[in-house]
Parts: C-alpha cells; structure tokens; sequence
C-alpha cells in the first residue's frame, strides 16, 4: 500500500521569500513521485515528476523537489515566491512496478502569497 | 506536454436525471483514463479506472451501476451519473496516461467539470 502525507495545510509566504512545501510518502516498492499544482476551479497542472532518475528535479515555474529515500521525503521548493504561486498544491505517489499506474494524492496545501 | 479536455466544465441539473462528462486526450492517444472526485478543500480520490475496450475497474465503494464508464476510442472516455442526487454534487476530473518511450507513466489532468445536483 502507498499513502502521501502533506504536512501542513495551509503555508503563507511573503513575497519573495522561500516556498517550501512538505511531502512524506509510504511505499512498499521504489515510488514515482509528483507534485501537481491546482489552481481554483481548474484540474491539476503536473509540476514535476521523479522516477528514479536524478534525485534532485526541477519542474515548471522554478520549483524543485528533492526525492530522499532516507527520509522518505519529496519536499518542494522555489527560491523565491511569486504572487501567481498561489494555488494549491498536491504531492502524489504511484508504485513504479509495470503497469500499477495508480495515484494516490496527499490532502493538499493551500499557497497563500503575502505582497 | 499532453493535453486533455472536458466537458462541460459544469453543470446544473436536477435531481434523478443522467449527466453525461466527456473527458478527450487532444494531442495523444490515450489506453487509459482515470476518473476522480474531488469534494471542496479535498484531495481527488480515484473513482475508476477506464480502459479502452473493456470494462471500466472501480475503486472499492463506488457504485458502477451509478457511474458509468464508457471508453469507447483511444480519444474518449466518458462518466455518466446516473439518477443524479445531491450528494453525487461534486467536481469531477479525468487524467489520461502517458507512457514514454522509457515506459516511465505520467497523468495529464483535464480541468474538471463541476456538477450541481438541484
């Protein structure tokens, strides 16, 4: 079984100012990871992926997640907030054996930007 | 990257009527499509998974004979709720998986399709 823990629901950031989002996975195999932005009323954007490529990936809109299997960790990051990060955001985890494709979402954390 | 589309994008209707929601890959071809649902301030969780030509798979406690689940081209998948009720209110998105050349999966989520149970 998998699961993904978001750790806080809600983060507010000044402008300019470091993001960083907390993701926690649970999986009995080696994981592919997502973080998937939603912006109100909208599906989900993809923002980055890993797939046991480079530990470290860099997505859209200069954010960038860091996969630790010591910490069972796939944190986000971007080094300097902007008023159109805003949104919510979902880390999402699915087993990589062969054709277990199915996702499963952490609860979300909503992006307030402080100007 | 892939695109995928819904529609409509919402929708009234009243109580104990069907509700149809198409969910397209534009750009690509698509063997499989997921189906979510998503309450307010919630995360999605899968409804189903829809495989072209052949029967849908749904997660435990959805009921098939409510939602059904057509995926009758490699383009199209399509939800329909049958004898709405307010509870089934809700948003409901669809993905659609891509598989690269490396067989590394990604989902593509279409923008959603908010339904309003009168």
């Amino acid at each position: 079984a998998q699961s993904v823990t978001q750790l806080g629901s809600h983060v507010s950031v000044s402008e300019g100012a470091l993001v960083l989002l907390r993701c926690n996975y649970s999986s009995s195999v080696p994981p592919y990871l997502f973080w998937y932005v939603q912006y109100p009323n909208q599906g989900l954007q993809l923002l980055l992926k890993y797939t046991s490529a480079a530990t470290l990936v860099k997505g859209i809109n200069g954010f960038e997640a860091e996969f630790k299997k010591s910490e069972t960790s796939f944190h986000l990051t971007k080094p300097s907030a902007h008023m159109s990060d805003a949104a919510e955001y979902f880390c999402a985890v699915s087993e990589s054996n062969f054709g277990n494709e199915k996702l499963t979402f952490g609860t979300g954390t909503r992006l307030t930007i402080i100007p | 990257g892939a695109v995928v589309s819904q529609h409509p994008s919402w929708v009234i209707c009243k109580s104990g009527t069907s509700v149809k929601i198409e969910c397209r890959s534009l750009d690509f071809q698509a063997t499989t499509m997921f189906w979510y649902r998503q309450f307010p301030k919630q995360s999605l969780m899968l409804m189903a998974t829809s495989n072209e030509g052949s029967k849908a798979t749904y997660e435990q406690g959805v009921e098939k004979d409510k939602f059904l689940i057509n995926h009758a081209s490699l383009t199209l998948s399509t939800l329909t709720v049958t004898s709405a009720h307010p509870e089934d209110s809700s948003f409901y998105i669809c993905s659609a998986r891509v598989r690269d050349r490396a067989y590394q999966e990604t989902q593509y989520f279409g923008p959603g399709t908010r339904l309003l149970v009168l």
